[in-house]
């Protein structure tokens, strides 16, 4: 158990739809990433923030957004949802001056 | 740009066989940061290793050693002999260095490789 925890675990939705995954990171990191995992792209970094405030944006879709709360759990809202974006979602989390990045177990997204 | 090369797709090998994981990387930092992640089937990933570009000393864990070689641009990663449970599939990952010092975190992955091993 890395200790970040992502919800809901599994996602199936209709083209044109919106959501929002949701991540709990390990107690005491203030760094948040997410990333994507889709057969055709791989693993890819999307965004990551520091403390409630973006840090570094990768390949993130301008349909997409995040935001990272006081508390410092994350959310990612995906909307406009095609079928493209079906894959896997994974939400990580680290301390100010990385060594390693604690990866959640995911979220599972299928747009029908 | 940066960018990680997994080349083998997919290995299958018996068990107790070593099996060596190949990684090539390019970046024209000159400070970066070198990873290997595992995802077994139940889809977690989990950290193996990290080695910054200053250190080119060979890592040894229990079954696992890392190989990595500036000169060749590798950091390759070697199971000796093998069990099922290592089946799951690797992945290769470059960062640059951070502000502070450490990985700046956003990791470049390879595209993996899936390590099949049979009993």
């Amino acid at each position: 158990d890395s200790g970040v925890t992502q919800t809901p675990k599994h996602l199936i939705t209709a083209t044109g739809q919106r959501v929002t995954l949701r991540c709990s990171p390990r107690s005491g990191d203030l760094s948040v990433y997410w990333y994507q995992q889709s057969l055709d792209q791989g693993l890819q970094f999307l965004i990551q923030y520091y403390n409630g405030e973006e840090r570094a944006k990768g390949n993130i879709l301008e349909r997409f957004s995040a935001q990272q709360f006081p508390d410092l759990h994350s959310e990612l809202n995906l909307s406009s949802l095609e079928l493209g974006d079906s894959a896997l979602y994974f939400c990580a989390s680290s301390v100010e001056v990385p060594g390693e990045l604690f990866f959640g177990e995911g979220s599972r997204l299928t747009v029908l | 740009a940066q960018k990680v090369t997994q080349a083998q797709t997919e290995i299958s090998v018996v068990e107790k066989e070593d099996v060596t994981l190949d990684c090539v990387y390019e970046t024209r930092d000159t400070t970066y940061y070198l990873f290997w992640y595992k995802q077994p089937p139940s889809g977690e990933l989990v950290f193996l290793i990290r080695r910054n570009s200053f250190d080119e000393q060979n890592e040894i864990s229990g079954r696992y050693s890392w190989n990595f070689q500036k000169s060749t641009s590798s950091f390759n990663f070697t199971i000796t002999a093998s069990q099922v449970v290592d089946s799951a599939v690797y992945f290769c990952a470059l960062s640059e260095a951070g502000a502070y010092g450490g990985s700046q975190g956003n990791l470049i992955f390879g595209k993996g490789t899936k390590l099949s091993v049979k009993p």
